[in-house]
């Protein structure tokens, strides 16, 4: 595609339940990123992808986050069991990794509040 | 624990004056930084990057890398208030990690 597209844009839920996020990065894009930015905050990293592998989960705050890819291309970021601290903006990027620096696309973010 | 450190600002700077940001960083074998300017409710944008000691020069923006005092800086010459945003700096390796960011208002 022509950029990272995430979806939903926003989302809103009860305590306690799940949601899943969506990530479609880049065509041809080898590597993939998730991070959280809560209001005011700068940007925590969550996870990274390289293909399907995720060499670095060490930002997944707990183990109720969880997250996929396949086909080396979507991914989808799963929080079980929702808490308002997970209220922030999920971002997504994407990178294709070649001999130089290369830098992260970013997608437009999911919203997500927790009522 | 690599770590990539920013003073939050806010920094204010008059329209047409230079903007300086900073970014120190604590890991020795970093080998490339990005700057990335983030409007408030937007994504972040990529600026500029530099992997070389030294300066690097891109239109009004200079992105400046001191590996031996490990820290990186951003100079906006004749800066603009649609410069006004924040400024995230990005540390290397396969978790780009970024540093929280500097506010800058440029006034008219």
């Amino acid at each position: 595609g022509a950029g990272v597209s995430q979806s939903p844009s926003n989302k809103v839920t009860e305590k306690g339940k799940d949601v899943e996020l969506r990530c479609d990065p880049i065509s041809g894009h080898t590597a993939l990123y998730w991070y959280r930015q809560s209001l005011g905050q700068g940007l925590e990293f969550l996870i990274y992808f390289q293909g399907n592998s995720a060499p670095d989960k060490s930002g997944l705050p707990s183990d109720r986050f969880s997250a996929e890819r396949t086909g080396g291309s979507v991914s989808t970021l799963t929080i079980q069991r929702t808490q308002q601290e997970d209220s922030a903006v999920y971002l997504c990027a994407s990178i294709l990794q070649g001999t130089g620096p290369s830098p992260l696309h970013f997608g437009n973010g999911t919203r997500l509040t927790v009522t | 624990q690599k770590e990539v450190e920013q003073n939050s600002g806010p920094l204010s700077v008059p329209e047409g004056a230079i903007a300086s940001l900073n970014c120190t960083y604590s890991d020795r074998g970093s080998q490339s930084f990005f700057w990335y300017r983030q409007y408030s409710g937007k994504s972040p944008e990529l600026i500029m990057f530099i992997y070389s000691n030294g300066d690097k020069e891109d239109g009004r923006f200079t992105a400046q890398l001191n590996k031996a005092s490990q820290y990186v800086s951003l100079l906006i010459r004749d800066s603009q208030p649609s410069d006004s945003a924040t400024y995230l700096c990005a540390g290397p390796g396969t978790a780009l990690i970024f540093g929280k960011g500097t506010t800058l208002s440029v006034s008219s």
